[in-house]
């Protein structure tokens, strides 16, 4: 699997909107970008994926380059609730397949 | 409500002691994976199961075991030579392995080795 390059942290205020890079340069074409987060203590839970195409749902954006190096996560009014690590895992589908978390960028939403 | 649970939430052992970690699932998912956490550090894999009666280790298995004799159930042996078993284990599953759409995690068993 491809590997993910995460700052380590970052902070926005609360209100507004928190964009979370993700650099995957040696992504492959069959290989997905998928975001998690984890709140303290709790289990991840699942937020969005994409192949290329820009991805909209309930939690978040996902904007994926046109040479899909890097992506970036948007949570558009970030709350205090959205305080969490955010993973960025790239994986291609098959059975032979694992999903790999790294360290993640921990975002901290100010009030 | 659907979902996965573990148990214990919390839990304590003497070195020495082989310890069980239970995860039970209701989603009618045929694949279920164990995650090790350590404080600061991301999730690691330690076995997964595509389909009862077959498991395969993930990256770090050594010093645990599993079995998987029913779909909703996958538990988690510590076993006396893990060499520092005390962190966070994450439980599991997905509809298919890896085919498409992601993981359902429980809410974790932090295992203390006293």
């Amino acid at each position: 699997d491809a590997k993910t390059t995460q700052p380590p942290s970052m902070d926005c205020a609360e209100g507004r909107a928190a964009n979370l890079p993700c650099n995957h340069s040696t992504i492959s074409g069959n290989e997905y970008v998928y975001w998690y987060r984890q709140i303290h203590s709790q289990g991840p839970q699942y937020i969005i994926h994409g192949l290329k195409n820009n991805e909209t749902n309930e939690m978040a954006s996902l904007i994926i380059t046109e040479d899909r190096k890097s992506s970036t996560l948007i949570l558009p009014h970030a709350t205090l609730r959205d305080t969490a690590v955010y993973y960025c895992i790239v994986r291609a589908l098959g059975a032979n397949s694992k999903l790999t978390f790294g360290k993640g960028i921990t975002l901290s939403v100010r009030p | 409500d659907g979902g996965i649970t573990q148990s214990p939430k919390y839990l304590f052992r003497k070195e020495g002691q082989n310890v069980t970690l239970s995860c039970e699932q209701n989603l009618n998912h045929d694949a279920m994976y164990w995650y090790r956490q350590d404080p600061g550090q991301g999730l690691r894999l330690i076995y997964y199961s595509q389909i009862v009666n077959d498991f395969q280790k993930g990256d770090i298995a050594e010093g645990y075991s599993v079995s998987r004799e029913k779909k909703e159930s996958f538990p988690l042996t510590v076993t006396s030579a893990q060499k520092n078993p005390t962190a966070f284990y994450l439980c599991a599953s997905s509809p298919r392995h890896l085919i498409a759409g992601e993981l359902f995690f429980g809410e974790g068993s932090r295992l203390t080795v006293l």
